[in-house]
C-alpha cells in the first residue's frame, strides 16, 4: 500500500499524559499536513511542512502541541499534558509540490479519559 | 468508526439516479477547491479539484461546477451507486491549507 499511513490507529490515554502520533506520507510527496477532526465536523488545519521545514501553524495548535518532520519524510505530532478536549481524530495528509490534491491517511483516533 | 452526521444535511437518492451536492464557500480569494468523500472510520478521500479560473471540471462519473459570482460549488455524481454512500466535504484552498465545509451525508437507496 503506497498511501499515507498513520500509527497508531487508536489511542486511549488518561488526562495529563503525553501522546505521540506518527505519519508516513506518500514517499515522493514533499508536503505534509496535520488536521484535527471532531464528530460531525470537517477537518481543521493544524500545521504544514514542506520537506523538513514547518512553514505554517494554526492558532489551534497550542503550546502543548508540537510537530516535527526531522528528515523530510515521516512526521510526528506530540500532545503534552492531554486534556479531554483533545479527543478527536488526528489526520495526516501529503501532497506533491502544490497544496491542492492532498491525500489523507486513515487518521489516529485519540480518546482522553 | 467515525459516526458523523448528527447535524449534517442529508441527501437521499435512489440507486442509478444522479446526485447533486452543494457547497457555499466564504473566501473569494481561494484559488482552488476540492471535493472529498469520507466513509465511516476512514480519512477523507480525494475526488476532484477545480481551480478558481475554471467553472467546470469533469472526472469519472463526477462533475464539479464553480460559480464564483455567488461563491457556490457543486458536485454532481452520475448513476449513483451504493458505494457512493458517505459524507462529502468541499474544501477551499487558502495558501498552504484546506478549509473544509460542514459536510453532506449522501445515502443511496437500493
Amino acid at each position: 500500500d503506497t498511501g499515507v499511513s498513520q500509527n497508531p490507529r487508536h489511542k486511549i490515554t488518561k488526562r495529563g499524559q503525553n501522546v505521540t502520533f506518527r505519519c508516513d506520507p506518500i514517499s515522493e510527496h514533499n508536503r505534509l499536513y496535520w488536521y484535527r477532526q471532531t464528530l460531525g465536523q470537517g477537518p481543521e488545519f493544524l500545521t504544514y511542512f514542506q520537506n523538513e521545514a514547518q512553514l505554517e501553524k494554526s492558532r489551534l495548535l497550542s503550546d502543548r502541541f508540537s510537530a516535527e518532520r526531522p528528515k523530510g519524510s515521516f512526521s510526528t505530532l506530540e500532545i503534552q499534558r492531554t486534556e479531554q478536549g483533545d479527543s478527536a481524530m488526528y489526520l495526516c495528509a501529503s501532497s506533491l509540490n502544490r497544496a491542492g490534491e492532498q491525500y489523507f491517511g486513515p487518521g489516529t483516533r485519540l480518546t482522553v479519559t | 468508526g467515525e459516526s458523523v452526521g448528527l447535524h449534517l444535511p442529508t441527501l437521499s437518492v435512489q440507486e442509478g439516479d444522479n446526485s447533486i451536492i452543494n457547497c457555499a464557500y466564504s473566501n473569494s480569494a481561494s484559488d482552488y477547491f476540492i471535493w472529498y468523500k469520507q466513509e465511516s472510520g476512514k480519512g477523507p478521500q480525494f475526488i476532484i479539484d477545480i481551480r478558481s479560473n475554471m467553472d467546470k471540471r469533469q472526472g469519472q462519473r463526477v462533475t464539479v461546477l464553480l460559480n464564483k459570482t455567488v461563491k457556490h460549488l457543486s458536485l454532481q455524481i452520475a448513476a449513483t451507486q451504493p458505494g457512493d454512500s458517505a459524507v462529502y466535504f468541499c474544501a477551499e484552498g487558502e495558501g498552504n491549507k484546506l478549509v473544509f465545509g460542514a459536510g453532506t451525508i449522501l445515502r443511496v437507496k437500493s
